[in-house]
């Protein structure tokens, strides 16, 4: 069964300092990846996605992301955070063999940035 | 390009009564797709369309949910005879044919709150 694992509730990262917001996943096959970040009383927007190709992968607002197979993780940075990306991440996963089924989302990690 | 709207986008309804949320996704997808959240979970996936056709449903959606897209645009997800257990954030989202596919663009969401 596809999972996804996000094992931080919540992270605190002061303005200007790197972020990690670590993500695991589990599936069957070779996965796609993605991240999504929820502003309150808003939408899911979407951030960046791992298709294939170069296992870093960049995307909007500055946030990148990892893909490492061996570890199964997707782990969303960002070299300066802004107090402005104080949301809620979600990174969710997909099984490629199955296409246009569901994403399987983690249950979220609040980021929040200081001033 | 307007985005995924949601209507309505919060639904005060007592227990026992059906309520109807329906869903605009962006007008060249055609992949539609119904999550459920709630607080303090990631989305869980209801149920998904290529265009008319209901191709995947979830455990989560029983006897008491039906989702329709009678003409491949808009779609409907209603709810009989409701339950407080039923009060989450309902999403929609749609995506669209070839490399694109595997993004989900996401709309505002529907607020249900079953007394």
């Amino acid at each position: 069964a596809q999972s996804v694992a996000q094992p931080e509730d919540q992270v605190n990262v002061a303005e200007g300092n790197p972020l990690t917001v670590k993500c695991t996943y589990s599936v069957s096959g070779n996965p796609y990846l993605f991240w999504y970040v929820q502003y309150p009383n808003r939408g899911l927007q979407f951030l960046l996605k791992y298709i294939t190709g170069d296992n870093l992968v960049k995307g909007s607002y500055g946030f990148e992301a990892e893909f490492n197979k061996s570890q199964t993780s997707f782990h969303l940075k960002k070299p300066s955070a802004l107090v402005s990306d104080s949301a809620l991440y979600f990174c969710a996963v997909r099984d490629r063999i199955q296409a246009g089924t569901a994403l399987i989302f983690g249950k979220g990690t609040t980021l929040s940035v200081s001033s | 390009d307007t985005g995924v709207s949601q209507d309505p986008r919060h639904k005060i309804t007592k227990r026992g009564q059906n309520v109807t949320f329906r869903c605009d996704p962006i007008s060249e997808h055609n992949r539609l797709y119904w999550y459920r959240q709630t607080l303090g979970q990631g989305p869980e996936f209801l149920t998904y369309f290529q265009n008319e056709a209901q191709l995947e449903k979830s455990r989560l959606l029983s006897d008491r949910f039906s989702a329709e897209r009678p003409k491949g645009s808009f779609s409907t997800l209603e709810i009989q005879r409701t339950e407080q257990g039923d009060s989450a954030m309902y999403l929609c989202a749609s995506s669209g044919q070839g490399v694109s596919y595997n993004e989900q663009f996401f709309g505002p969401g529907t607020r249900l709150t079953v007394l």
